[in-house]
């Protein structure tokens, strides 16, 4: 079956640490997103791509980095410059970017400063 | 600019009674609208969306919500709720390259 698929689902980083959290997609669907969820804030955008090789940052991208050399997969970097990481990672993915197309998420990935 | 404004951080119903969680919207292009389910430690589902036509849409799991340009609100409602649906429950607009969602509302369903 296509999907969503994150990795690790849960991930323990030490003070100074960059961490990379994976996701990959078998939908064949051109656009990925990154978002941050914490309590009560909802989702916030961290990165989004189009298309391969080309990606735009969404409203809290500082401190994180992202690559799209796949179409399948969008790994999201957290590196030490993030001060709060802390946090739970929604990757999610549409057919195309724009009007109509809903997303289709993964399962996530709790993030933990130690 | 799009943006979704969710009413209710929080709303407790007991268990069999109705629900209706807000949502108001808005948007300066056409509008799409979603409603987003999320499980404990899970990611979001789709539970039902409203991209043209009727203006009332379901869900399999008996939630509907319904359109409203005039009020600019596209409020979820389900008549008799079932403790499986506690989770919380997310509103969203699609806008020119990507989805703004609500900061969401957690549905506690009291014994």
């Amino acid at each position: 079956d296509g999907g969503i698929t994150q990795s690790p689902k849960y991930l323990f980083r030490k003070e100074g640490q960059n961490v990379t959290l994976s996701c990959e997609q078998n939908l064949n669907h051109d656009a990925m997103y990154w978002y941050r969820q914490d309590p009560g804030q909802g989702l916030r955008l961290i990165y989004y791509s189009q298309i391969v090789n080309d990606f735009q940052k969404g409203d809290i991208a500082e401190g994180y980095s992202v690559s799209r050399e796949k179409k399948e997969s969008f790994p999201l970097t957290v590196t030490s410059a993030q001060k709060n990481p802390t946090a739970f990672y929604l990757c999610a993915s549409s057919i195309q970017p724009g009007a109509g197309y809903g997303y289709t998420f993964g399962s996530g990935t709790r993030l933990t400063v130690v | 600019a799009q943006s979704v404004t969710q009413l209710d951080s929080q709303v407790p119903v007991f268990e069999e009674a109705p629900v209706e969680l807000r949502c108001n919207y808005s948007s300066s292009v056409s509008v799409y609208l979603f409603w987003y389910v999320q499980y404990p430690n899970q990611g979001l589902q789709l539970l039902l969306k409203y991209l043209s036509g009727s203006t009332l849409v379901e869900s399999i799991n008996g939630f509907e919500a319904e359109f409203n340009k005039s009020q600019t609100s596209f409020h979820l409602r389900k008549p008799s709720v079932h403790i499986s649906d506690t989770a919380e429950y997310f509103c969203a607009v699609s806008g020119n390259d990507k989805i703004i969602f609500g900061k969401g509302t957690r549905l506690h369903i009291l014994p």
